[in-house]
C-alpha cells in the first residue's frame, strides 16, 4: 500500500540538539498526526494537525502543517535520551466525510541519541 | 483509563494454521481499526469498524483474513492458512465516533513458521 516518505530515515545527534524531520506526499491530506513508537511498543500520538498552516506545540516538539497540505514538519528542540525511538507521520486522504477514515502512514525517521 | 489491549503479546504457528487476534479498545470508542506492520515500515492499514460493521475492509490482503465485532467493541482479526508472508505485528487502534486521532494498542507480534 501507499507510505508516505519520511526524511531523513535515520538521524544520530547528541543530547541537547534540535530535530528537524519531515513527510511529503504526492496528495493533499486533510489531517496530519505524528507518532512515536519504541520498541515492541505501539505507535503513541505525539501531536495532531487539522487546518494548512496550522502549528502546534506539544512541550518541546512543534509540528506544522504544510500549506500545501502535502507534507508536514516535525520539530524537537533540545533532545534528550527519552526522545530516541522512531517517529512516524500519519494522515487521512480525502474524502474523509466522518472523522473516522483509515490512516496512511510514513516510512518513519529512527532518532539515536549518540553519547 | 485504560487503553487499547491486544491478545496475545506474540503468537508462533506453523504454516497452514488458523490464528485469532483479539483487540479490546478504549471504552466509548466506536471506531476501531487493524494495521500490519512490518520490520523496518510504517502500520499499514487493513480493515475498520464503525460500531459492528466493517465500514472498509480495503487493506485485507486476501480472503484468508476476516475480522469481527460482534458487539460493537472487543474485534478479532482471524487468520486462515497462514503463510510466512504473515508474520508481522498487527496492530489495533480505536478512536471516538468523528475523531480523527486513534490510538494505537501494544500489538500482536506473529510469527508464522
Amino acid at each position: 500500500g501507499q507510505q508516505l516518505n519520511q526524511s531523513p530515515q535515520s538521524m544520530f545527534i547528541q543530547e541537547g540538539e534540535d530535530v528537524s524531520m519531515n513527510c511529503t506526499s504526492s496528495s493533499i491530506f486533510n489531517t496530519w498526526l505524528w507518532y512515536k513508537q519504541d520498541p515492541g511498543e505501539g505507535p503513541v500520538l505525539l501531536i495532531a494537525l487539522y487546518k494548512a498552516g496550522e502549528l502546534t506545540s506539544n512541550g518541546r516538539l512543534t509540528a506544522q502543517f504544510g500549506i500545501t497540505r502535502k507534507d508536514s514538519f516535525l520539530n524537537i528542540s533540545a533532545s534528550i535520551p527519552s526522545d530516541v525511538g522512531i517517529y512516524f507521520c500519519a494522515g487521512h486522504q480525502p474524502p474523509d466525510n466522518f472523522g473516522n477514515e483509515k490512516l496512511t502512514f510514513g516510512t518513519g525517521t529512527r532518532l539515536t541519541i549518540i553519547p | 483509563g485504560a487503553g487499547v489491549s491486544q491478545t496475545p503479546s506474540n503468537k508462533v504457528t506453523e504454516k497452514g494454521k488458523y490464528v485469532e487476534l483479539r483487540c479490546d479498545p478504549i471504552s466509548g470508542h466506536t471506531a476501531l481499526y487493524w494495521y500490519r506492520q512490518s520490520l523496518g515500515q510504517g502500520p499499514e492499514f487493513l480493515i475498520y469498524f464503525q460500531g459492528t460493521g466493517a465500514a472498509d475492509d480495503s487493506g485485507l490482503p486476501n480472503d484468508r483474513f476476516f475480522a469481527v465485532r460482534p458487539e460493537g467493541s472487543v474485534s478479532t482479526l482471524k487468520i486462515q492458512r497462514t503463510e510466512r508472508g504473515d508474520s508481522a505485528v498487527y496492530l489495533c487502534a480505536s478512536s471516538l465516533w468523528g475523531g480523527h486521532e486513534q490510538f494505537f494498542g501494544p500489538g500482536t507480534r506473529l510469527t508464522v513458521l
